[in-house]
């Protein structure tokens, strides 16, 4: 079975670029999410998504930072525009049973960003 | 009241030592305890979890020891391997906002042969 697929890889932009990363979770979890992993820290909530409705998205950057999970499947997460501070590695995790199930995150390899 | 802090930053140990790494939360409503493991270049897996109402789980030479009335956990790798060396974070889930699981800083540790 194929686990979190994310892409791309690497991504090296000037400020001020608007960057995009594309996740594809396991088939079958319904909840997806979105961390941020800054160099030597552990990774950081930036939104939740039960099916296609974000449920947490408290600590996601509303003024640049946008994502979207359309038909609860793939999802994509956005920066418009980007800030030195924004380079970290995005990380892509999901799970199956929901919110309230203590049910093990499969993570991604990431999309590491770096902002020039 | 959100945080998981750890200890220690880094850890260097001898091929067949113990590892030990430590958490402490403050939220008392966490239920769930996991422990990942993160290798360079790949994103974090699930190495072993803990819940509350045990005091120890251990899985092969991984093991977790769980202090509720201390608001503590550990992780303890026996016989440590160089290919053990990773880094290591432990995580909180649950309370007011749910199945939000809080990472700790990291433990990168170093097993040397």
């Amino acid at each position: 079975e194929a686990g979190v697929v994310q892409s791309p890889r690497y991504k090296i932009i000037e400020k001020k670029q608007p960057v995009a990363f594309w996740c594809n979770p396991i088939s079958g979890h319904n909840t997806l999410y979105w961390y941020r992993q800054n160099l030597g820290q552990g990774p950081e909530l930036l939104i939740r998504y039960e099916n296609e409705e974000a449920v947490d998205d408290s600590q996601l950057p509303k003024d640049r930072f946008s994502a979207e999970r359309l038909k609860g499947v793939d999802s994509t997460l956005k920066i418009q525009p980007a800030e030195l501070g924004d380079s970290a590695v995005y990380l892509c995790a999901s799970s199956n049973g929901g919110y309230t199930n203590t049910g093990e995150l499969f993570f991604g390899e990431g999309s590491r960003l770096t902002v020039l | 009241q959100q945080q998981v802090k750890q200890s220690p930053q880094s850890l260097i140990v001898q091929k067949g030592g113990i590892s030990i790494i430590n958490c402490a939360y403050e939220n008392t409503a966490f239920d769930y305890f996991p422990w990942y493991q993160q290798f360079p270049g790949k994103g974090p897996a699930l190495l072993i979890a803990i819940r509350p109402d045990v005091s120890e789980k251990k899985e092969g030479r991984f093991t977790i020891s769980f202090n509720k009335s201390a608001k503590q956990f550990s992780l303890h790798i026996m016989d440590s391997q160089p290919g053990d060396s990773a880094t290591y974070f432990c995580a909180a889930r649950g309370g007011i906002q749910g199945g939000k699981l809080i990472f700790g800083q990291g433990t990168e540790l170093s097993v040397k042969p």
